[in-house]
């Protein structure tokens, strides 16, 4: 089963917009992380943020995460055509054996 | 990249016969997780092992069975195959403690496909 609800599924922009997506999710969870994905090969890991953390930036990526909402967003800042890939927000669970649950993923196509 | 591989890149099997993927992890990691990923979809979680035992599992039946060894690498094994089995296969690496769980870094994955 999986957890995350990426939205929108697709998108398209053009070279040098900023790209936002969001994820929701069901349960309590420790940490929220967001992968890329490129073409079908290995997922690349992004950025992870806490569940007592509502903002974190790397580069030009900003994730929040908001609990009481049970949602997260993941912004891109000026955009770029290598930017392109499939996107999934994935979450860890509280309590024993947690693992890592992905949702379908978005698919992101920057436009040169 | 990171410096998790997976071999072999491509398998073609038939639907009965049995199958073992292998994973190297990245230098200093000490555990090893499996996912299969359908299609379209996104990963789903098979089973997790850490310092050799198995620390969680997905809704996969027991066909489904692995082995980490002492240098960390790691074996997926699928008995008696389906067409349903048909995905990519994806082994990440990390650094967890049994109650923490960090950032996963993901091999290239093995295609399987069950005829």
């Amino acid at each position: 089963s999986q957890q995350g609800e990426e939205d929108p599924q697709a998108l398209s922009i053009q070279e040098g917009e900023n790209a936002t997506m969001n994820c929701s999710y069901k349960t309590s969870i420790n940490n929220l992380q967001w992968y890329r994905q490129n073409s079908g090969r290995g997922l690349v890991h992004l950025i992870l943020i806490r569940s007592n953390e509502r903002e974190k930036h790397s580069g030009r990526l900003r994730v929040t995460l908001d609990t009481s909402k049970k949602s997260s967003s993941l912004l891109i800042t000026a955009s770029r055509a290598a930017d392109t890939a499939s996107y999934f927000c994935a979450t860890v669970s509280t309590g024993a054996n947690s693992k890592l649950t992905f949702g379908k993923g978005i698919t992101l196509s920057v436009r040169p | 990249e990171t410096g998790v591989t997976q071999s072999p890149t491509h398998l073609i099997k038939t639907r009965g016969q049995q199958v073992t993927l292998r994973c190297s992890s990245q230098s200093g990691h000490n555990t090893v997780s499996w996912y299969q990923q359908a299609l379209g979809q996104g990963p789903q979680f098979i089973f997790q092992y850490y310092r050799e035992e198995e620390n969680g599992r997905g809704n996969f039946p027991p066909r489904f069975s692995g082995l980490q060894f002492p240098n960390y690498s790691s074996e997926l094994n699928v008995n008696a195959l389906e067409l349903d089995d048909s995905a990519l296969y994806l082994c990440a690496s990390s650094v967890n403690s049994p109650y923490y769980y960090n950032e996963q870094f993901f091999g290239p994955g093995t295609r399987l496909t069950v005829l």
